[in-house]
């Protein structure tokens, strides 16, 4: 069965904290794909990363940051030097070969304050 | 130019109406789909489609029917709306590339109240 766990419901900062959301995943296939999505208050769904199951190099843009790691079947994010706009609640979804659905973990609400 | 783009954004509606809910994407893709996010912002699929041929149906209940006239469009149509109907509806399409996967794009969400 496939499963996506973020375990952290919500994490509030102080502006230019740094800040980790956790996501743990769970899934036979060999091939899958995972992503983060940002849905900020207004609502829509932002993509803002894939990985697919062979590449485990880790990828910054700016002040994100994701760590893949198989061996412990995660696929951690951090925002450095948070900031009020990244306010927001953060999902984490794996999507096996091949499939083409998306299983969503149930979000990680982010409030950074200033 | 939304990539994807439903209407409308927000719907309050008696139960037992039937609604409409639009889907239109301008990225070329073939892949079209509907997600639900309910009151606890779980996320979740419903329907996928992949040149107007449905694909996926997640045990849905057959009072929600969506329809594809061509592949930039997937629209929801829900009979005898209920109350537990009231959720955020995401429209979203994709296209497989053969060398990185899928990656699945949203529309801004249709809010649907059912009073």
């Amino acid at each position: 069965a496939q499963k996506v766990t973020q375990a952290q419901t919500e994490i509030s900062v102080v502006e230019k904290e740094d800040v980790t959301l956790d996501c743990v995943y769970e899934t036979r296939d060999t091939t899958y794909y995972l992503f983060w999505y940002k849905q900020p208050p207004s609502g829509e769904l932002v993509f803002l990363i894939r990985r697919n199951s062979f590449d485990e190099q880790n990828e910054i843009s700016g002040r994100y940051s994701w760590n893949f790691q198989k061996s412990t079947s995660s696929f951690n994010f951090t925002i450095t030097a948070s900031q009020v706009v990244d306010s927001a609640v953060y999902f984490c979804a794996l999507e096996t070969y091949n499939t083409d659905k998306l299983i969503f973990g149930t979000g990680t609400r982010l409030q950074v304050f200033p | 130019d939304t990539a994807v783009s439903q209407t409308p954004k927000y719907l309050v509606t008696q139960m037992g109406n039937d609604k409409s809910i639009k889907c239109e994407q301008n990225l070329g893709h073939d892949t079209m789909y509907w997600y639900k996010q309910d009151s606890k912002k779980f996320l979740k699929i419903m329907f996928s489609y992949n040149n107007k041929e449905l694909i996926i149906n997640e045990t849905v209940p057959n009072r929600f029917s969506p329809k594809s006239p061509d592949k930039a469009h997937l629209n929801l149509h829900i009979n005898s709306l209920e109350l537990g109907d009231s959720a955020v509806y995401f429209c979203a399409s994709s296209q497989y590339q053969s060398d990185s996967g899928n990656t699945i794009y949203f529309g801004e969400g249709s809010w649907l109240t059912v009073v």
